[in-house]
Formats: C-alpha cells, structure tokens, sequence
C-alpha cells in the first residue's frame, strides 16, 4: 500500500543550528513533492515545491533534496529561529493521480528554543 | 489579497443534526479542495473540483457527506446526518491550475473546527 513516513517524534533544536526533516515514501511514483508549514489553528501554509526530475530547491534558509532512488526527500531549515516553531508537512502527487489529488504526511513538529 | 475564507471558525452540534461548512475560494483560483484533518488521519483530501465541476470525490467518507460549488466564488460541504466521529477540523484550499505542469501550491483557509456530541 502507499505510505508517506515523517518522524512522529518532535525535533527539538537550539536557535541557529540546522534542522533536517524527512520524508520517506513508499509505492509511489511521485510527479512533484511539496513542503507545507503548519502553525496551531491555522491551516497550511506552502513553502517549496520540487519537481522529480530536480535534487535541490531552496528559498531564503529553506532547501529542500529530493532521491527517487531512495524514495526521500529532506527539509533543512538553516540558522533556525524561534518563528520557524511549527509542525512541517510534506505532500506528493502520484503521477497516475488525478492533478489535485495531493497527499500528506502526518508532519513533524520543530519546536527552535532560543 | 484576501486568503481562502471558511465560516465557520467553530462549530458544535449534536449527533444526527445537519453541518454546513462554507467556503469562499481565492478569486480567480480555479480549483477548490475539501480536506478533513484528524490526529488519527492526518490531512486527507475529500474531494476537489475544477471550475465548479467535482473532478474526484473518492475521499469522501460515505453518502452522509455532500459537497457542492454552485459558482466560482462559494462551496459548501454538508454532513447529514452528523455522527461524533465527523468531529475534526475541516479545511478548505483552492489553487490555480495549471494543466501543463500540474504543480501549483494549495491555498488553506483556517479552517472549521467541528465537533459533534
């Protein structure tokens, strides 16, 4: 069956340092795979979008891989700061999916202490 | 730019009563999406539609839940008869499409947080 797999445990990090977060998925053929953040009632909101054929995308402090081989992809955020403290979630399309049809990990939570 | 707009914030009735969720998209936006998210679940898309016509409505729980987009600018997704396992926070995205490259970011309202007794 398909399976998008992010850490269940929250990362806890030091302000500055650099977080990674993973996505593992399985019995998927992804056609793109997208970053979403998520703060406390409110909804998600998008921050990266990385295509198959890419390894790499990055905006400000945000770079995003993605390894179809290993079936992954990882979310760094550098020089971390308290604002970044939100539950991230990614979401891949299958290629034999209907165009809308996204589908999301569970999330991490980051929690940045000063 | 106003944001996707869901009303309303919270709700709260009892099992067997009739929910209406409502949802204004962001203009110009051509599809909208209906998710449901639940700590057991995650997010899971409901349904979604394009230019006001349900594309795939294979996320929807079961013949209690309707959705409908009378026109570009309003949707509703209704739960009749409500049952407590309905309770969960309901959002609603809309997005540009894009047919060549099929890639565009979702845009989420807030949401509704409904909880049935």
């Amino acid at each position: 069956s398909q399976k998008i797999e992010q850490n269940s445990e929250a990362l806890n990090i030091q302000e500055g340092k650099t977080a990674t977060l993973t996505c593992n998925y399985t019995n998927y053929s992804p056609a793109y795979l997208q970053w979403y953040r998520q703060d406390p009632g409110r909804g998600p909101v998008f921050l990266l979008l990385i295509r198959e054929n890419e390894k790499e995308k990055r905006k400000e402090r945000l770079k995003v891989t993605f390894d179809t081989t290993l079936k992954q992809s990882l979310f760094h955020i550098t020089a971390s700061q308290p604002a970044d403290s939100a539950t991230y979630l990614c979401a891949l399309r299958m290629t034999t999916d209907s165009w809308g049809k996204l589908q999301f990990g569970a999330g991490t939570q980051v929690v940045v202490t000063p | 730019d106003a944001g996707v707009i869901q009303s309303p914030r919270h709700e709260v009735t009892e099992m067997g009563q009739e929910v209406t969720l409502r949802c204004k998209p962001i203009s110009g936006h051509d599809y909208l999406f209906w998710y449901r998210q639940t700590m057991m679940r995650g997010l899971e898309l409901l349904i979604y539609f394009n230019n006001n016509v349900p594309i795939d409505d294979s996320g929807m729980p079961e013949d209690r839940f309707s959705a409908k987009m009378p026109n570009a600018s309003f949707s509703t997704l209704k739960i009749q008869p409500s049952e407590p396992r309905d309770s969960a926070v309901y959002f609603c995205a809309s997005s540009l499409g894009s047919r060549a490259e099929g890639n565009q970011p979702q845009h989420f309202g807030d949401g509704t947080r409904l909880s049935i007794l």
